[in-house]
């Protein structure tokens, strides 16, 4: 059963324009949610986050959108940059005390094109 | 400063045969965490440590698997007569105190023939 969805492995954007990754999830308990950029042979390092009492979450380059009615959330990467190629995973958690456990998506590839 | 350190980054074995993992968080991180990620899949997660708590061993897939952490220090990932489909990377985080983000190693690419 998987709880966390990112139902494109792959995505192929122009330098300059906007990715926008999309994640969907099942369980109604989440309401955390991070997204992390992994290169090849590297660990994945932690992007931008999220919690439940937002809708939006910008930092720099990066923006991040909630919807909860629709249990769907997208990180929009604009303007794109070559350096941004790599795989993302969404990842969500409900957050109990004591435990932040991540649930991940199975990661959606991006290439920027330049 | 330092980040989160994996040891060996690779690994390659025979079916049958035990292997262990080694993870050295970041300094002061509480919170330690292992994953795995199978070819094209995310990443799974395995078991987590946090202080002196008992750890949630809730995401070991078989009990072949098993995990020791050290004070608030070193953690071992053991699998016991590996097998085929243990073929992975596997990713060791912390985290400061298991509330925020976690931080990730380069991971072992273990396989087994």
């Amino acid at each position: 059963d998987q709880q966390v969805k990112q139902n494109s492995p792959s995505l192929s954007v122009q330098e300059g324009r906007i990715s926008i990754l999309n994640c969907d999830y099942t369980n109604s308990m989440f309401d955390y949610f991070l997204w992390y950029k992994k290169y090849p042979a590297e660990g994945p390092t932690f992007l931008i986050s999220i919690s439940s009492i937002k809708d939006k979450n910008e930092d720099g380059r990066f923006t991040v959108f909630l919807n909860k009615s629709a249990k769907h959330l997208s990180l929009h990467i604009v303007p794109s940059q070559p350096g941004d190629s790599a795989v993302y995973f969404c990842a969500a958690s409900p957050i109990i005390q004591g435990a932040q456990k991540l649930v991940f998506g199975q990661g959606t590839r991006l290439t920027i094109n330049p | 400063g330092a980040g989160v350190s994996q040891s060996p980054s690779n690994k390659v074995t025979e079916k049958g045969k035990d292997v262990e993992l080694r993870c050295d968080p970041i300094s002061g991180h509480t919170a330690l965490y292992w994953y795995r990620q199978r070819l094209g899949q995310g990443l799974e997660f395995l078991i987590y440590f946090q202080g002196n708590s008992a750890p949630d061993k809730s995401g070991l897939p078989s009990d072949r698997f098993s995990a020791e952490r050290t004070g608030e220090s070193v953690s071992t990932l053991t699998i016991q007569r590996t097998q085929q489909e243990d073929s992975a990377v596997y990713l060791c985080a912390s985290s400061p105190d298991g509330y925020n983000e976690q931080f990730f190693g380069p991971g072992t690419r273990l396989t087994v023939l």
